[in-house]
């Protein structure tokens, strides 16, 4: 059945440093790629997303690319806030028949200290 | 923009009870989604709906039970509440055939069973 894995956390970076969150999926055929966000006491927001591969998501300075060779939709972004601070869940979704669920991540944990 | 409603933020039952979980979208959306979210665990789907009166189970259905008599509403019933069942519970709802069409979900309910 379909996968995704990403890094474990919890992560804990400085403001201003680099973020990458590696996420790793199993599906067959060609899923969409979500990353979504969930600050503390809140439900979960879409972050950035993709459809096919090569595309690059992109939204609030975070960035992730649809890496079919590798199988893989890592998040980056340059410079981190201390408003970054959130779990971030990676998810797929199997397209065509009415199939519209998505397959999560275990989600992980960002700190940004000032 | 799309507006998925939980009932409840917080919610505190005791064990045997039959509790009702609550959710409702204002998009006109088919599908609709029950999730539980735990730590370490990430999210898991319970149920879902992919139109008025019809339902399908995911990965956990054990325990739960659900209701959609009317496209907005989407009722996540424990028939008989055990301490296991305290979680933070998602609701989401899909719009849309498109590939890209993300989930929008709920702010949750942190339920507790004493």
């Amino acid at each position: 059945g379909d996968s995704v894995t990403q890094m474990e956390g919890p992560v804990t970076l400085s403001e201003e440093a680099f973020l990458t969150i590696n996420c790793t999926y199993t599906a067959t055929g060609y899923p969409s790629l979500f990353w979504y966000v969930q600050y503390p006491g809140e439900g979960l927001q879409l972050l950035l997303k993709a459809t096919k591969a090569d595309d690059k998501g992109s939204n609030k300075g975070f960035e992730a690319t649809y890496r079919k060779e590798t199988t893989s939709f890592h998040l980056e972004k340059g410079s981190v806030q201390v408003s970054d601070s959130a779990v971030y869940f990676c998810a797929l979704r199997r397209i065509g028949g009415s199939n519209y669920k998505l397959t999560f991540g275990k989600g992980t944990l960002l700190t940004v200290n000032p | 923009d799309v507006k998925v409603t939980q009932s409840s933020r917080y919610l505190v039952k005791r064990t045997g009870e039959k509790v009702f979980l609550e959710c409702v979208q204002d998009m006109d959306h088919e599908n609709m989604f029950w999730y539980r979210q735990d730590p370490g665990l990430g999210l898991r789907l319970i149920y879902f709906s992919y139109d008025v009166k019809m339902k399908e189970k995911g990965d956990i259905p054990e325990g739960y039970s659900v209701s959609r008599e009317k496209k907005e509403r989407f009722s996540l019933i424990l028939e008989s509440a055990s301490t296991n069942q305290t979680s933070m519970y998602l609701c989401a709802s899909i719009g849309g055939r498109g590939p890209d069409q993300p989930q929008h979900f709920g702010d949750g309910t942190r339920l507790s069973i004493l």
